[in-house]
């Protein structure tokens, strides 16, 4: 079953650091999509990203953070300098088409900003 | 309420009874998810039903959709101890913003 894999599973970083979360979401997806879950609290949608644009942001993601697709295989979360706040699982997903079949989510990474 | 609310938040059974799980949501939708995540992991897709359907089934999962009362159900057959997790809810009333309920934490004793 193909899988969308995040890299790192954990990163600790020291608060107005720079981040970059990895995903590699699935090959033949088009749609690719970031959501965060801060402890104990509702999975939250980030941003999605079709054709190399962003096509819906939230509130949550100002001007803090940015997203990115260097390649054909990576999809990038990157927060300019982080806030204690910022810690929380966070969550890449793709699709093939945009809401017909669901989304596939990968593993998560736990960032912990200290 | 907010949109994909689920009830009960909490629910403890046995092994071999069924697990029943409630989402209210308030908005028109494209479809509804359902996610198992287990403590601390990754959201698994359980199953996906569209606005227009309204049962779905998935080996012993048992989804129902209701859109004259915005609310959806998740039934989990014979349940077992692997099955303890948390189950969201997903709303898509727009296409790939989805929104997540609170969750139920279902606990299932050997």
């Amino acid at each position: 079953e193909p899988e969308v894999t995040q890299t790192p599973s954990h990163q600790v970083t020291q608060m107005g650091q720079e981040v970059i979360l990895r995903c590699v979401p699935i090959s033949n997806h088009l749609y690719f999509y970031w959501y965060r879950q801060i402890l104990g609290q509702k999975v939250e949608f980030l941003v999605s990203f079709y054709n190399n644009e962003i096509s819906e942001k939230s509130e949550i993601f100002d001007d803090q953070f940015s997203v990115e697709r260097p390649d054909g295989s990576n999809f990038t979360l990157k927060i300019r300098s982080t806030k204690l706040e910022d810690s929380a699982m966070y969550f890449c997903a793709s699709s093939r088409r945009q809401g017909a079949y669901g989304y596939t989510f990968g593993s998560g990474t736990r960032l912990t900003v200290v | 309420s907010q949109q994909g609310e689920e009830d009960p938040q909490a629910l403890s059974i046995q092994e071999g009874e069924n697990a029943t799980m409630n989402c209210s949501y308030k908005t028109s939708i494209n479809n509804l998810q359902w996610y198992r995540q287990n403590s601390g992991r990754g959201l698994v897709h359980l199953i996906l039903i569209r606005s227009n359907e309204r049962e779905k089934h998935s080996g012993r999962l048992r989804v129902t959709l209701d859109t004259s009362k915005k609310s959806s159900s998740l039934l989990i057959t014979a349940s077992r101890a692997a099955d303890t997790a948390s189950y969201f809810c997903a709303t898509d009333a727009q296409a790939g913003k989805s929104t997540f309920g609170d969750g139920t934490t279902l606990t299932v004793k050997p």
